[in-house]
């Protein structure tokens, strides 16, 4: 039973454009929703997060935005940069209990 | 301020043995949660650890046990292994008042 989805595997995007990654979740009680950026051979770094109370959350080129009616949040990067190339992951959770439920991943790739 | 450290990076078992994995939490940080990610999955919730007491666990089988230490480091520790096994061990650290975890770079177990 896969709570939280991430439909793309890979997504290839051109340097300074945007990127966009979504997720999908079936759980409508989850209320805090975090994306992560994991590069090979480190963990998982946290990107930015975003509470069920609102539906926008922007930290410098990153915006992340949550639409519940639609289980379904996004994050969006612009530009885009070289670095930005790795797996994405976006995770949901109840606020206040102990886990964090993941999707499965989006490697994104940054062209020249 | 020190990030989360694990160790050993790398590990290399045989079916039946036991092993134990380390992690020393961020600092500040009272609470950690240990995730096994398999190649091509997100991470999936083992346990987690609060004062030195396990209080939440995912759907793994008893031989996958751990401690909290005082000093809120932590152990994992995994008996009759088996090839399945085989993944990435995160270790991620949070205060008790955030749900946002920070991870470690992971241990790479191999069972043979």
């Amino acid at each position: 039973d896969q709570q939280v989805k991430q439909n793309s595997p890979s997504l290839s995007v051109q340097e300074g454009r945007i990127s966009i990654l979504n997720c999908d979740y079936t759980n409508s009680m989850f209320d805090y929703f975090l994306w992560y950026k994991k590069y090979p051979a480190e963990g998982p770094t946290f990107l930015i997060s975003i509470s069920s109370i609102k539906d926008k959350n922007e930290d410098g080129r990153f915006t992340v935005f949550l639409n519940k009616s639609a289980k379904h949040l996004s994050l969006h990067i612009v530009p885009s940069q070289p670095g930005d190339s790795a797996v994405y992951f976006c995770a949901a959770a109840l606020q206040g209990a102990q886990k964090l439920v993941f999707g499965q991943g989006t490697r994104l790739t940054i062209n020249p | 301020e020190t990030g989360v450290t694990q160790s050993p990076t790398h590990l290399i078992k045989t079916r039946g043995q036991q092993v134990t994995l380390r992690c020393s939490s961020q600092s500040g940080h009272n609470t950690v949660s240990w995730y096994q990610q398999a190649l091509g999955q997100g991470p999936q919730f083992i346990f987690q650890y609060y004062r030195e007491e396990e209080n939440g666990r995912g759907n793994f089988p008893p031989r996958f046990s751990g401690l909290q230490f005082p000093n809120y480091s932590s152990e994992l520790n995994v008996n009759a292994l088996e090839l399945d096994d085989s993944a990435l061990y995160l270790c991620a650290s949070r205060t008790g008042g955030t749900d946002t975890q920070y991870f470690g770079p992971g241990t790479r177990l191999t069972v043979l």
